[in-house]
């Protein structure tokens, strides 16, 4: 069956610093993978979707990797900042399939 | 915009009563989701609709029914509640075409049930 794999561990890193988060998948190819964030008390919203056939994405301070070989994503965020610290969902995808998500790793910037 | 709308926002339930989530979302998508949200246990997907007129069962899809309405609705139900319900519950919906996958929630319904 398929199945999502991010770090379970929370990740506690300084302001400035870069954060990196990775999503593993396996026993599917998905074509897209999306990464969303979560606030507490709030649901989900999208940051990045990435293409199977694009190797990396950027958007302002975020950037997404995607590596169909290792079957994994990786996304940072440049120069971190106290507000960045949320939970972050990945979701490996494919069209008109069911949208299933990773269990999120939650991120603390300190300042 | 109003996105994708859920009701109630919060709710109570006793043991063995049933219970509707509605979910209505203005984007004109094709797919709609229900997923609960449990500490430590992610989002998992309950049921979802790929299109009007269509339902699947998704990871945890017992103790509920769904009705996809129309394009626009997509309901939850709970038809004899039970402890391990209690939950946070999420509605999405996606154009789900092409590369056009993303998901917009709604902001949950945050159900107890004792």
């Amino acid at each position: 069956s398929q199945k999502i794999e991010q770090n379970s561990e929370a990740l506690n890193i300084q302001e400035g610093k870069t954060a990196t988060l990775t999503c593993n998948y396996t026993n599917y190819s998905p074509a897209y993978l999306q990464w969303y964030r979560q606030d507490p008390g709030r649901g989900p919203v999208f940051l990045l979707l990435i293409r199977e056939n694009e190797k990396e994405k950027r958007k302002e301070r975020l950037k997404v990797t995607f590596d169909t070989t290792l079957k994994q994503s990786l996304f940072h965020i440049t120069a971190s900042q106290p507000a960045d610290s949320a939970t972050y969902l990945c979701a490996p995808t494919n069209s008109g399939y069911a949208l299933n998500f990773g269990k999120g790793t939650s991120l603390l910037v300190t300042p | 915009n109003a996105g994708v709308t859920q009701t109630p926002k919060f709710q109570v339930l006793k043991t063995g009563q049933s219970m509707t989530l509605q979910c209505a979302q203005d984007m004109n998508h094709n797919s709609m989701y229900w997923y609960r949200q449990d500490p430590g246990m992610g989002l998992r997907l309950i049921y979802y609709s790929a299109s009007e007129g269509t339902t699947d069962k998704g990871e945890v899809p017992n103790g509920y029914n769904v009705s996809r309405l129309n394009k626009r609705e997509f309901s939850l139900r709970l038809e004899s509640a039970a402890p391990s319900q209690t939950s946070v519950y999420f509605c999405a919906s996606s154009e789900a075409k092409g590369i056009n996958t993303e998901a917009f929630f709604g902001q949950g319904t945050r159900l107890t049930v004792v």
